[in-house]
């Protein structure tokens, strides 16, 4: 299976600051990529994708570079509400077998 | 409103028996996935179907079963064959093949042995 690489972090940022992480993927097939939010003991939601020309919702804003096979994910105005682990998903090049998950960047935003 | 149920939330299993994890959505959607999230891990794919009466292996399907028999459910049986089943086990769905816009999660469920 090919692989999605994160820094697992803590990333410990104070509150209003802007921070920034990225992952790589191995596939360069890949096709749809995706950052979701899990927050501790509970489900991961979408939180966005991301498309290649990059896209923003609010203050965060996503980059795919195709080139180097790296996605990136900033968020601006940081909250305290955003502590959470943020997984980077990529699409495993047309198979089947769904989506391959990176096992995610810690995230704790300090008052 | 559309979502994918998981039951139970919790579950505790004796050594040597086999326990049955419910999935069920009404999103319309085809294809389904179970995934096994251990701590500090990211989350591994057990089994997936992509229509009904038709399953998959995942990475890590050795001791685990599914079955396919409604599109709208997608049970998990753990086994005593599986030796480390403590767990967060998470079901979900798509509508594409392969999934171009992401899947919709259950809630979990926590599966501890005793």
């Amino acid at each position: 299976r090919k692989e999605v690489e994160q820094d697992p972090g803590p990333f410990n940022v104070p509150e209003g600051a802007t921070v920034a992480f990225n992952c790589t993927y191995s596939n360069s097939a890949s096709q749809s990529f995706f950052w979701y939010r899990q927050d501790c003991r509970k489900e991961p939601k979408l939180l966005m994708s991301v498309y290649s020309s990059g896209n923003e919702d609010g203050r965060f804003t996503a980059q795919l570079n195709r080139a180097s096979q790296y996605i990136s994910l900033l968020i601006r105005d940081s909250k305290l509400s955003d502590s959470a682990t943020y997984l980077c998903v990529v699409n495993s090049g047309g198979g089947a077998d769904g989506l391959t998950f990176g096992k995610g960047t810690h995230l704790i935003i300090q008052p | 409103d559309g979502g994918i149920t998981q039951s139970p939330k919790y579950l505790f299993r004796k050594e040597g028996q086999n326990v049955t994890l419910s999935c069920e959505q009404n999103l319309n959607h085809d294809a389904m996935y179970w995934y096994r999230q251990d701590p500090g891990q990211g989350l591994r794919l057990i089994y997936y179907s992509q229509i009904v009466n038709d399953f998959q292996k995942g990475d890590i399907a050795e001791g685990y079963s599914v079955s396919r028999e409604k599109k709208e459910s997608f049970p998990l049986t753990v086994t005593s064959a599986q030796k480390n089943p403590t767990a967060f086990y998470l079901c979900a769905s798509s509508s594409d093949r392969p999934p171009g816009y992401g899947y919709t999660f259950g809630s979990g469920t926590r599966l501890t042995v005793v």
